[in-house]
């Protein structure tokens, strides 16, 4: 099946400070979308998101899907934002979804 | 819509007991999966269904687990008997059609004592 890796795996942040954080894949991929786990275990949807870019707010994403690997941009990080972000991943006949291990960010006042 | 609705939202239970965990998908969302998320695994398919039919049940871990979807609006996946090793926070997820975007519920979270 499809391999799925985030990094970095920690990522602390002052408010205020931009982050990257990037999604490697390893098949050819019909199906991509980033989640937000906030402390209270919700996942929430950030970007659907399979090729291209999209831009909601302060956050952004790019597939780049020939390369495979997307890349998911904060900015101007609050304390809110701080959670667990996944990438998860689908392709071919195979319908389901694939999750990365994650990144887990931490942004301090 | 009121998004993928879970009951209940905390389980807690004795080993050997069954357990129901409950889903209603988004209305007109043809696509239903099961995941569980733990600490070691991270968040792991358990099986999905398209358009009430199970389609993929191989990472349903033994045959403790069974799930069904009775109609398009409901979906249960059951243990029977738990064991503390099924501590877990269970997620159900539906799709408008596959390959689509996916919208999760709130989540079960299962203790087995």
């Amino acid at each position: 099946g499809i391999q799925v890796e985030q990094s970095p795996p920690d990522l602390i942040l002052q408010e205020g400070a931009n982050s990257t954080l990037r999604c490697n894949f390893s098949d050819s991929v019909n199906n991509l979308q980033w989640f937000h786990q906030n402390p209270w275990g919700q996942l929430i949807n950030l970007f659907y998101i399979p090729s291209g870019t999209k831009q909601n707010g302060r956050l952004s994403a790019t597939t780049v899907a020939t390369e495979r690997y997307s890349l998911l941009y904060i900015s101007s990080s609050q304390t809110t934002d701080s959670g667990v972000y996944f990438c998860a991943v689908g392709g071919g006949s195979n319908y389901k979804l694939t999750f990365g291990k994650g990144t887990l960010l931490t942004v301090n006042p | 819509d009121a998004g993928v609705i879970q009951s209940p939202r905390h389980e807690v239970t004795e080993m050997g007991q069954e357990v129901t965990l409950r889903c209603k998908p988004i209305s007109g969302h043809n696509s239903l999966f099961w995941y569980r998320q733990t600490m070691m695994r991270g968040l792991e398919l358990l099986i999905y269904f398209n358009n009430n039919v199970p389609i993929d049940d191989s990472g349903m871990p033994e045959d403790r687990f069974s799930a069904k979807m009775p109609n398009a609006s409901f979906s249960t996946l059951k243990i029977q008997p738990s064991e503390p090793r099924d501590s877990a926070v269970y997620f159900c997820a539906s799709t408008p059609g596959l390959n689509t975007e996916a919208f999760f519920g709130q989540g079960t979270r299962l203790t087995v004592v």
